[in-house]
């Protein structure tokens, strides 16, 4: 099955810095890739995700990569604020009819210091 | 956020006794989906429902079961806890018009099984 690695597993950083996380997939036959943020005693929450026929994909301070040769894919947040400070997931699927079977990875714990 | 809730928010429970986990969703989504989340595990999916009484399972089914009798309605049921399915769970649902990716998360369970 899929497998999902992800890095790094904590990441501090300034204010005002940016922020990168990097995931690594297994199947060549994933299509799909969202990432999730977390707030402390909460449910996951979807930030941003791109296809596989999308290389890039910008939502304000946010932006994904997907190199699919590679088989990975990264986050980058700009201007980084306190309030991004939360776990972040990546994930990979396969979308099918039957449904779409998310493989997460450890997720990366994001200090944003003031 | 779609209307996805989870009950009970709290549970505390013995070995060897018998648990149900519900999830409801107001969205009238085709797919719900139940997860565990364990440190350094991310979110790992336990059983899958893509309809009515159709349901599969995910990556870590054992000891698990599920139904879904209402398009609503997901339950997720321990025949017999064990102190390894101490855990935080989540629902997440998925299937609007249109798009089958993006699944929205319930804000979790805590079970403690002791």
């Amino acid at each position: 099955g899929e497998n999902v690695e992800q890095h790094p597993s904590t990441l501090s950083v300034q204010e005002g810095d940016s922020a990168v996380i990097k995931c690594t997939y297994s199947d060549s036959a994933s299509n799909y890739f969202p990432w999730y943020k977390q707030e402390l005693g909460k449910g996951p929450q979807l930030i941003i995700d791109i296809r596989s026929n999308v290389g890039e994909k910008k939502d304000q301070r946010i932006a994904v990569t997907l190199n699919k040769t590679a088989k990975h894919f990264s986050l980058h947040i700009t201007e980084t604020q306190p309030e991004d400070s939360a776990v972040y997931f990546c994930a990979a699927s396969i979308n099918k009819a039957a449904g779409n079977k998310l493989t997460f990875g450890g997720g990366t714990r994001v200090l944003v210091k003031p | 956020d779609a209307g996805i809730t989870q009950s009970p928010r709290h549970k505390v429970t013995e070995t060897g006794t018998p648990v149900t986990l519900r999830c409801h969703q107001t969205e009238n989504h085709r797919y719900m989906y139940w997860y565990r989340q364990d440190p350094g595990h991310g979110l790992r999916l336990i059983h899958y429902s893509y309809g009515v009484k159709d349901t599969d399972k995910g990556e870590v089914s054992d000891g698990y079961s599920v139904s879904r009798s209402k398009t609503e309605d997901f339950l997720l049921t321990l025949e017999s806890a064990t102190s390894s399915q101490t855990s935080v769970y989540f629902c997440a649902s998925s299937g609007l018009a249109g798009s089958t990716d993006t699944q929205y998360f319930g804000p979790g369970t805590r079970l403690t099984v002791l």
